[in-house]
């Protein structure tokens, strides 16, 4: 069955400072992972995937996750992070096979404050 | 610019009412999701379409129903309303490129149903 976990409900941490959102995943078959952000009021949008290829996602707003297959982890970072990096974090796995082609798997989300 | 719509953003009813949630998008996009969003379960599937007539039930599909009539449009429907409905819904939309659905899914901004 596939899941995803994210293990930290919030992480708080200062302008300016590197930060990471943790995930980790659980898939049958390769996995297809995807970083999705959530401001107050809105709609997900969509940061990074990874299919395959480099282990190294480069996506929005200077955002990059490591895709670590020993680890089963897709974790998110940012070198410098700002204030208005504030939001809700998803990461979710897709599934592709069968009758669930294309679902997607969320984890519960992450609340990220970033504090000037 | 292409979107994806949700109408209304934010409906009040009452317990028993049929309720339907209007989603539209103008990507042509084959693939439909809808989800709910509650605090400490993230977004959950409720139901999915991979195109016209075809419609799959998700993770929690019960009390809901969905209609695939065109490719533009999703609609909702809570068929007796209870309170446990009461969440926020999101609607997303992915296309199929190649035989393959890789891509990314795209959010509506969302509807805020709260059921007295």
């Amino acid at each position: 069955a596939q899941s995803v976990a994210q293990p930290e409900d919030q992480v708080n941490v200062a302008e300016g400072n590197p930060l990471t959102v943790k995930c980790t995943y659980s898939v049958s078959g390769n996995p297809y992972l995807f970083w999705y952000v959530q401001y107050p009021n809105r709609g997900l949008q969509f940061l990074l995937k990874y299919i395959t290829g480099d282990n190294l996602v480069k996506g929005s707003y200077g955002f990059e996750a490591e895709f670590n297959k020993s680890q089963t982890s897709f974790h998110l970072k940012k070198p410098s992070a700002l204030v208005s990096d504030s939001a809700l974090y998803f990461c979710a796995v897709r599934h592709d096979r069968g009758s669930t082609l294309g679902r997607l798997y969320f984890g519960r989300g992450t609340q990220l404050t970033v504090w000037p | 610019d292409a979107e994806i719509t949700q109408s209304p953003r934010h409906k009040i009813t009452e317990t028993g009412r049929q309720v339907t949630l209007a989603c539209h998008q103008t990507w042509n996009h084959n693939n439909m999701f809808w989800y709910r969003q509650d605090l400490g379960h993230g977004l959950r599937l409720i139901h999915y379409s991979y195109g016209v007539h075809d419609t799959n039930k998700g993770e929690v599909s019960d009390g809901y129903s969905v209609s695939r009539s065109n490719t533009e449009d999703l609609p909702l429907t809570l068929e007796s309303a209870a309170s446990s409905q009461t969440s926020v819904y999101f609607c997303a939309s992915s296309p199929t490129s190649g035989g393959r659905t890789y891509n990314e899914q795209f959010f509506g901004p969302g509807t805020r149903l709260t059921v007295l």
